[in-house]
């Protein structure tokens, strides 16, 4: 089993609908990162957790240390927020280990 | 700034080759890193280095090995390319090497081995 798991791993919308995307780890953890990953290849950090939640423009993330659990919202989709979302937790060995992602597609 | 840039963007390599993947980062950050991303897959550290002159194995290391020529410069090498480690490379970069910290990713290198 993977320490990462995301899901869904692809997930189409319509522009303006509320997203989520969500993260579960079966391992302790100290932090947990969500970044975007473009269609060109590019790869930038959204957010960075260690508890509670987060809020940054359209996006929202949320974190449960005790239920292993994060979530990624997008609210007001737009086809802009097209992109892999990637969620990756900082383990006992102080290294980055990442899931698979969610591929996201916003249709106008 | 360019942040983390990479080169080349794409490779093509025939199995037993060797090439090395160049980073630098110009945002004075301590501790830089090297990782393959493979479909269906998360990124996979490969190695990293928390400071200058130190490295050290990460998740994936066989088949590589690297330099930190500097602050800023951060290479991996592939000594007798395989078709297995046809990959998309990524190196990134942090103020420290807590991983706390925010990652800021170069923009890949595409290589295939054939």
């Amino acid at each position: 089993k993977n320490e990462v798991e995301q899901s869904p791993q692809n997930l189409t919308a319509q522009e303006g609908e509320f997203i989520t995307i969500n993260c579960s780890y079966s391992v302790g953890i100290s932090a947990l990162h969500w970044l975007q990953q473009h269609p060109g290849g590019g790869i930038v950090s959204l957010f960075m957790l260690s508890s509670g939640k987060k809020k940054h423009g359209r996006l929202i993330a949320t974190i449960n240390i005790q239920e292993k659990h994060s979530s990624l919202h997008i609210t007001a989709s737009h086809p802009r927020d097209s992109a892999v979302y990637i969620c990756a937790v900082l383990n006992a060995g102080n290294m980055l280990t990442f899931g698979g992602g969610t591929r996201l597609m916003v249709k106008p | 700034n360019a942040g983390v840039t990479q080169t080349p963007k794409f490779q093509v390599l025939k199995t037993g080759q060797s090439m090395t993947l160049q980073c630098a980062q110009d945002m004075n950050h301590n501790s830089m890193y090297w990782y393959r991303q493979d479909p269906g897959m998360g990124l996979r550290l490969i190695y990293y280095s928390a400071s200058e002159g130190t490295t050290d194995k990460g998740e994936v290391p066989n088949g590589y090995n690297v330099s930190r020529l500097n602050k800023r410069e951060f290479s991996l090498r592939l000594e007798s390319a395989a078709p297995s480690q046809t990959s998309v490379y990524f190196c990134a970069s942090s103020q420290q090497l807590i991983s706390t910290d925010t990652q800021y990713f170069g923009p890949g290198t595409r290589l295939t081995v054939l």
